[in-house]
């Protein structure tokens, strides 16, 4: 079955320990991306990857880093999470070029900070 | 990316069309319109999108007028389970940006229907 799956679905922290927020597709899709989503604010990019190796800031990307290894794989790291991001998590996988994309979600990851 | 204005929210009755418009006045030539929809606590779900005139699937149909400032998603005869949020968007997926793919989805258009 073509999907994105995240992990953990859920998660209470602590103000400053490191966590990381895997995320995985299976459909071969180049694009992926990080979004979070508070109410009344919609939902705001985070980062973003075109490719293995690639890539770029979103509109929210304080206090987050990203890596991609592999092209399947897109982890987000919180190295010293604070309250204000206690969000929930989506990720998302597209292929990418091309006309504009349909991007798959992920069924979210929901975080909390105290 | 251009920037898109919807209403914040909707009511319908089960049963009836709603139309839901979507303003983006900055349209760049290239750029295509997407609407996803949102269930609460799940990702968005990739519904329709469309270039010009009018697109239609098995979902729902988008309305695009000829100067492309705006567009409308239709949902025909809705049901309960078609409350959710709905988001517009709009860009050329980086194809003419350089491989760039920033994505703004805004905050959508609460749809709420009624039994």
């Amino acid at each position: 079955e073509a999907q994105v799956t995240q992990n953990p679905r859920y998660l209470i922290t602590v103000t400053g320990k490191k966590l990381t927020v895997t995320c995985s597709q299976n459909m071969n899709h180049e694009y992926m991306s990080w979004y979070r989503q508070d109410p009344g604010l919609g939902l705001r990019q985070i980062y973003y990857s075109m490719n293995v190796e690639v890539t770029d800031k979103g509109d929210v990307p304080e206090g987050y880093k990203v890596s991609r290894k592999e092209k399947r794989n897109f982890p987000l790291i919180l190295e010293s999470p604070s309250p204000n991001q206690t969000s929930l998590y989506f990720c998302a996988s597209s292929f990418s070029g091309g006309k504009i994309y349909e991007q798959f979600f992920g069924p979210g990851t929901r975080l909390t900070v105290l | 990316l251009a920037k898109t204005t919807q209403p914040i929210s909707m009511d319908s009755y089960e049963g009836q069309e709603v139309n839901i418009t979507c303003s983006h006045n900055n349209i760049a030539t290239n750029d295509y319109i997407t609407w996803y929809q949102q269930f609460p606590s799940q990702g968005p779900r990739f519904i329709i999108q469309g270039y010009k005139t009018k697109v239609t699937n098995e979902v729902a149909s988008l309305f695009i007028p000829a100067d492309r400032k705006s567009s409308t998603l239709s949902l025909p005869r809705v049901s309960l389970s078609d409350t959710a949020v709905y988001y517009c968007l709009v860009g050329d997926g980086g194809w003419n940006s350089g491989g760039y793919q920033k994505v703004t989805f805004g905050t959508g258009t609460k749809l709420q229907v009624i039994p």
